[in-house]
């Protein structure tokens, strides 16, 4: 069983280009979601989704866009990157907002140089 | 807002002593805790987690953390460490977002390695 499958694995992008980041769940979970994980700060919460079709803003949403067109499937996008956007991304879903865990996926490494 | 916070950064140990790891948050109704793992280069893993009922409770590889309502606090224990428990772990608090989700809002991490 795949659980949460993050495409791809690592990433190094120039100032000002564009790419989409894919997450993939197999659980049929309702809220998917993706954070960031930079040093010393843990992981900070960018956009998440309730739904199909649905999409909500975390904590540091700026640069980024998101869509979830079909119910398995969260796309992360940066539009023009910048160097602030070098991370690990990590992607995540759980089955209900409350009383429930979230699985992440393996985590992208996105350089931008 | 809620916040999470991690009292130590970097923790050291020899192989068999013991683990506590500090985590107090700041959220003043109900709320859902977690603690995650991170080995070296993978992805997070769920530790243990408190919804509600017992305030002790016990995770997998030996680890357990007790809630403390009235500290705000969720530490984490282990009573004899090994060599494989090197990895970071953070402690995670969700107190649910406005029209359903769930926003794990996460400490800054506490970075241990056990030594041989």
């Amino acid at each position: 069983n795949a659980g949460v499958t993050q495409t791809p694995k690592f990433r190094v992008l120039k100032t000002g280009q564009s790419m989409t980041l894919l997450c993939a769940q197999d659980m049929n979970h309702e809220y998917m979601y993706w954070y960031r994980q930079d040093p010393g700060m843990g992981l900070r919460l960018i956009h998440y989704s309730v739904g199909e079709g649905t999409t909500a803003k975390g904590e540091v949403p700026d640069g980024y866009n998101v869509s979830r067109l079909k119910k398995q499937n969260f796309l992360l996008g940066l539009e023009s990157a910048a160097p602030s956007q070098t991370s690990v991304y990590f992607c995540a879903s759980s089955y209900s907002g409350r009383n429930t865990e979230a699985f992440f996926g393996q985590g992208t490494r996105l350089t931008v140089v | 807002a809620q916040s999470v916070s991690q009292h130590n950064h970097h923790v050291i140990l020899s192989e068999a002593a013991s683990l506590e790891l500090g985590c107090n948050y700041s959220y003043g109704g109900t709320v859902n805790l977690f603690w995650y793992v991170q080995y070296p280069g993978q992805h997070l893993q769920l530790l243990l987690k408190y919804f509600s009922g017992d305030p002790l409770v016990k995770g997998i590889k030996g680890f357990e953390a007790e809630f403390i309502k009235s500290k705000f606090s969720f530490n984490l224990r282990k009573p004899s460490v090994q060599w494989s428990d090197t990895a970071e772990y953070f402690c995670a608090v969700n107190a649910g977002l406005t029209g359903g989700g769930n926003k794990l809002t996460f400490g800054t991490g506490t970075q241990l390695k056990v030594e041989l």
